[in-house]
């Protein structure tokens, strides 16, 4: 178990850039969580997959934001289009059930849209 | 109103003291109730869960719960340097997703 790996740790982009996050969840576990959050804010649910099937996207979730989990593994989020408001640490997480037992979190991408 | 509503701080407490952050959520059907600790340019950490009223101790760290009162509290007894960060409180409605609170920033001062 090497925990929940995101890659990269940080990425700074120009404004109208598309950008790509991975995320590796914990082997076992069959859920993945996307989340979001800003200084001051605490996380803001974006989306969720159990296995490869992406159950519910948050309104926050705008037609820029993609996200994918092909065969229940890794997963990935793409941003098209920056924006400024884009800028903001995105989280992922994962566990093993209905988060009944609450979630495990990566490290985290940090995002900077200049 | 916010679903899940807790001060912003900062609480700032004396070293050795209990520092107490407490949480209110307004879905009376929430099932559990999580409490993360979050240092400042990393990502949160749990650090306890309880699911019905009452109290859960764990170490230093003891959650309360009242369904009542709609309302959860992390107590952390002997507050050491090392526990200052911020503190987010989650609830699960009983759907797939957790829902945070802002949470709040806790200062341990030496």
């Amino acid at each position: 178990d090497t925990g929940v790996s995101q890659d990269p740790r940080h990425k700074i982009t120009k404004r109208g850039q598309n950008v790509t996050f991975r995320c590796d969840p914990i082997s076992e576990h069959n859920r993945l969580y996307w989340y979001r959050q800003t200084l001051g804010q605490g996380p803001e649910f974006l989306t969720y997959f159990q296995n490869e099937a992406q159950l519910e996207k948050s309104r926050l979730l705008s037609d820029r934001f993609s996200a994918e989990r092909p065969k229940g593994s890794f997963s990935t989020l793409e941003i098209q289009r920056t924006e400024q408001g884009d800028s903001a640490m995105y989280l992922c997480a994962s566990s093993p059930n209905r988060g009944d037992y609450g979630y495990t979190f990566g490290s985290g991408t940090r995002l900077t849209v200049v | 109103q916010k679903e899940v509503e807790q001060n912003s701080g900062p609480l700032s407490v004396p070293e050795g003291a209990i520092a107490s952050l407490n949480c209110t959520y307004s879905d009376r059907g929430s099932q559990s109730f999580f409490w993360y600790r979050q240092y400042s340019g990393k990502s949160p950490e749990l650090i306890m869960s309880i699911y019905s009223n009452g109290d859960k101790e764990d170490g230093r760290f003891t959650a309360q719960l009242n369904k009542a009162s709609q309302y959860v509290s992390l107590l952390i007894r002997d507050s050491q340097p090392s526990d200052s960060a911020t503190y987010l409180c989650a609830v699960n409605k009983g759907t797939d997703k957790l829902i945070f609170g802002t949470g709040t920033r806790l200062q341990v001062f030496p």
